[in-house]
């Protein structure tokens, strides 16, 4: 069946660094990848999506590319704020399973000054 | 669009006592979640609805949860009896069938 992985946390990073956090999916069709990402108190939010092989979904200075052959959307930011700190969740969605979402288990960050 | 209501955003109950929580969705998305996040297990698909009707209640922890959604604008999960390991954060999300999952701000349930 559909799932994904990504990377475990928790992730303390100092402010200006590089960030990467890594997604991996398996899916039955084509499906949309995003990462959504949750502050604290907060519910999910949707980061950024990408819908077909080799797009790149950006937002807020974040990336990730849609790579069908490694089956991965890792998310990127070149230099991370404080303001960053929060829970990120890869997911997909999948027509092939009706429409149904599926998450990864978050990865925690922490940004440090 | 107000997005994805969750009520009550805190509910604070006795073991034993029946909780309902309650979600209005989107108006016009066909598939509604509700998930379930705690901090050791994370954040738990419990049930999804398509235009009303439960697809996958797999994630149903025990019989002592149910959820219905007898219209397009509404739906609630009911824990009866609740208990203290039932305390964590309750998701509601909408899905209108492409693009994607709009979530509420959730309910904080802790039972004592």
């Amino acid at each position: 069946g559909d799932s994904v992985t990504q990377m475990e946390g928790p992730v303390t990073l100092s402010e200006e660094a590089f960030l990467t956090i890594n997604c991996t999916y398996t899916a039955t069709g084509y499906p949309s990848l995003f990462w959504y990402v949750q502050y604290p108190g907060e519910g999910l939010q949707l980061l950024l999506k990408a819908t077909k092989a080799d797009d790149k979904g950006s937002n807020k200075g974040f990336e990730a590319t849609y790579r069908k052959e490694t089956t991965s959307f890792h998310l990127e930011k070149g230099s991370v704020q404080v303001s960053d700190s929060a829970v990120y969740f890869c997911a997909l969605s999948d027509r092939n399973t009706g429409n149904q979402f599926y998450f990864g288990t978050g990865t925690s960050l922490t940004v440090i000054p | 669009d107000a997005g994805v209501i969750q009520s009550p955003r805190h509910e604070v109950t006795e073991m034993g006592q029946e909780v309902t929580l309650r979600c209005k969705p989107i108006s016009g998305h066909n598939s509604l979640f509700w998930y379930r996040q705690t901090m050791m297990r994370g954040l738990e698909l419990l049930i999804y609805f398509n235009n009303n009707v439960p697809i996958d209640d797999s994630g149903m922890p025990e019989d002592r949860f149910s959820a219905k959604m007898p219209n397009a604008s509404f739906s609630t999960l009911k824990i009866q009896p609740s208990e203290p390991r039932d305390s964590a954060v309750y998701f509601c999300a909408s899905f209108p069938g492409v693009t994607e999952a709009f979530f509420g701000q959730g309910t904080r349930l802790t039972v004592v």
